[in-house]
């Protein structure tokens, strides 16, 4: 059975500061995929890494994927408090006839002034 | 907006009744998958749907069942609720069936059972 693991799963951290969130996963993965979700909301798509050592940036944020580590990165570069959201990684298997994703606990980011 | 709609937005129902959660993908879109997200169990993926035919399943309890519709709409009824079955349920759809399809997720239904 497929496992993905965040850590940590709570962030407090400063304006201005850089952090990593980590994310790794059990078995051979087809894709990674990073979200955002506001409180109540809804997922919002961030990066979608398909092969190994794909590195993605928008904005802030920076992902990459080493398939043979089976671990994702989501680095934060000088947090602002519009970043504060919940953020999941999940992995995409394909199966006979469908797919699914399995997603990671989340990392509850909180970016404070 | 991902172009993924579903109703309705919250439903507050008491234990044991039996509900009906509603989806519609994007236009074009012929994959529909159903999650539930809850403090107890985090995000976890239901059930496919492709082209009116189960696909994938996962970790749905019998009392759960879903089905998607000529016109590709699906919908998720749950029955003999409990207090357990409170979460948000995502609608997501994708073009085709297969993995190398992006996920678009819906604004959720947000359940409540008291």
């Amino acid at each position: 059975e497929l496992k993905v693991e965040q850590n940590p799963l709570f962030l407090s951290m400063q304006e201005g500061k850089n952090y990593t969130i980590y994310c790794n996963y059990s078995t051979t993965s087809d894709r990674l995929y990073w979200y955002r979700q506001d409180p109540g909301k809804s997922l919002e798509s961030l990066f979608v890494l398909l092969s190994n050592g794909a590195v993605k940036q928008e904005g802030r944020l920076m992902a990459s994927l080493d398939t043979k580590a089976r671990l994702s990165t989501l680095h934060i570069t000088a947090a602002v408090h519009d970043l504060s959201a919940t953020y999941f990684c999940a992995v995409a298997r394909g199966e006979t006839s469908g797919s699914r994703l399995t997603f990671g606990e989340g990392t509850q980011l909180t970016v404070n002034p | 907006d991902s172009g993924v709609t579903q109703t309705p937005k919250h439903l507050i129902t008491a234990t044991g009744q039996r509900v009906t959660l509603r989806c519609s993908p994007r236009s074009g879109d012929l994959s529909v998958y159903w999650y539930q997200q809850s403090l107890d169990q985090g995000l976890q993926f239901l059930i496919q749907y492709y082209n009116g035919e189960e696909r994938a399943k996962g970790n749905i309890l019998e009392r759960f069942s879903a089905q998607q519709f000529p016109d590709l709409h699906s919908e998720l009824n749950l029955s003999s609720l409990e207090l357990g079955d409170s979460a948000l349920y995502f609608c997501a759809s994708s073009p085709r069936q297969g993995l190398w399809d992006e996920q678009y997720f819906g604004p959720g239904t947000r359940l409540t059972v008291t």
